[in-house]
């Protein structure tokens, strides 16, 4: 069974640009998460979606957005791009119900110049 | 926010050692997780706790959910050097739906 996918796995863009991250969950699960991992840092959650809704929020600026399709996929934007959003972007996938496992993908490693 | 304060942030140990790590709260969560991540990888779960007081093993891991529901441990028994990456802690809280606040992480050396 294939895990957690996300492309593209490197991303290089200037200040002001934007950024668009796609995810793909493990085959049967509904929900979405997407983290932020600046370096040497832990992981700060960003979004989650589940069945195409925006489910919860983190405490992020408005130009972190996302969406996810009808078939589960999912992609984060980042509009106007600061030199601080330079950072690794990791999608998880779960089944839907409480304590279901967050399995995550390789991530997406962005570098805003 | 939630903050999980997890120490030591860095370990550098002899193969063979016992490993202890640790999180804490000063929120209540309902479940921890500890997951593992190497060099350009994503998180790996190595052991979820659901109940105060489980302690759960997985091979030489050994993990605890803290009775006040405000801490949990790590350990890992006999290193080897493939024990090396980071590890995180996580939590969830009973009214955040299945999201997850994790640790600061914990790197870990393992020398031969």
């Amino acid at each position: 069974e294939a895990g957690v996918t996300q492309s593209p796995t490197h991303l290089i863009k200037t200040r002001g640009q934007q950024a668009t991250l796609r995810c793909s969950p493990i085959s049967g699960h509904t929900s979405v998460y997407w983290y932020q991992q600046a370096l040497g840092l832990g992981l700060q959650f960003l979004l989650w979606y589940d069945e195409g809704e925006e489910r919860n929020r983190g405490n992020f600026p408005p130009r972190f957005s996302g969406r996810q399709f009808p078939n589960y996929s999912s992609e984060l934007n980042v509009n106007a791009l600061e030199l601080e959003d330079s950072a690794l972007y990791l999608c998880a996938s779960s089944l839907a119900q409480p304590r279901e496992t967050q399995y995550f993908g390789p991530g997406t490693r962005l570098l805003v110049l | 926010g939630q903050q999980l304060n997890q120490s030591p942030q860095s370990m550098f140990i002899q193969e063979g050692e016992d490993v202890s790590m640790n999180c804490t709260s000063s929120s209540i969560f309902n479940t921890w997780l500890w997951y593992k991540q190497d060099p350009g990888e994503g998180p790996v779960l190595l052991i979820a706790l659901y109940k105060a007081g489980e302690l759960t093993s997985n091979g030489r891991l050994t993990a605890q959910f803290g009775i006040t529901r405000k801490d949990s441990f790590l350990n890992i028994s006999a290193s080897i050097p493939s024990d090396v990456g980071i590890y995180f802690c996580a939590g969830r809280l009973g009214n955040a739906g299945n999201m997850l606040t994790f640790g600061g992480g914990t790197r870990l050396m393992v020398k031969p």
